[in-house]
């Protein structure tokens, strides 16, 4: 079976501009969340979704948005990009959602100038 | 919100047994505690989850007292490939809305 995949895994982006992730879960499991992991904050959690709606959100600005479609693929988009978005963010899915066990991929790696 | 608290940084030398404990305040009543291991520009890889008492498969064991206000990752006889930062991951519904918190995580450094 095929693990989370997430594209890009590497990304450049200037202030200001807009970035669109994306995640796709292993075939079956209708939970995606999605975090922020940075040196100084570590692992944040930033919203989950289940079949295709926003079931739980975790502290961040509204420019952290997201949406899940009827495949269970997930996007994460970030408007207004500032510098302390650089981060690696990690999508993970699972069969269950609020708690399941979870499977990661290996991130998108974004930069910001 | 919940604040998870682990040890920044541990060292231990090979096949010795590991522990590594997290303190989770604000632990949601219906909620597991999922540990989970990572390497250096990779995801997060799960080890094990628990929701009270003992659960142990074949990496490791994991203790939770009666309060659930805390829990304690064991791994037996480690070995070099064990050096990894451990995070421990629990729900809280404090805020009033359910959110997954990782701790900061603990960095492992086996020795040989």
């Amino acid at each position: 079976k095929a693990g989370v995949t997430q594209t890009p895994r590497y990304l450049i982006k200037t202030r200001g501009q807009q970035v669109t992730l994306s995640c796709s879960p292993i075939s079956g499991h209708r939970s995606v969340s999605w975090y922020q992991q940075t040196p100084g904050q570590g692992l944040q959690f930033l919203f989950e979704y289940f079949s295709e709606t926003q079931r739980n959100k975790g502290n961040f600005p509204g420019r952290f948005s997201g949406r899940q479609f009827s495949n269970s693929r997930s996007e994460m988009n970030v408007s207004t990009l500032e510098l302390g978005d650089s981060a690696l963010y990690l999508c993970a899915s699972s069969l269950v959602w609020q708690g399941g066990k979870q499977y990661f991929g290996p991130g998108t790696r974004l930069t910001v100038t | 919100l919940a604040k998870t608290t682990q040890p920044i940084s541990m060292d231990s030398y090979e096949g010795q047994e590991v522990n590594i404990t997290c303190s989770h305040n604000n632990i949601a009543t219906n909620d597991y505690i999922t540990w989970y291991q990572q390497f250096p520009s990779q995801g997060p890889r799960f080890i094990i989850q628990g929701y009270k008492t003992k659960v142990t498969n074949e990496v490791a064991s994991l203790f939770i007292p009666a309060d659930r206000k805390s829990s304690t990752l064991s791994l037996p006889r480690v070995s070099l490939s064990d050096t990894a930062v451990y995070y421990c991951l629990v729900g809280d519904s404090g805020a009033g809305s359910y959110q997954l918190t990782f701790g900061k995580g603990t960095k492992l450094s086996v020795i040989p």
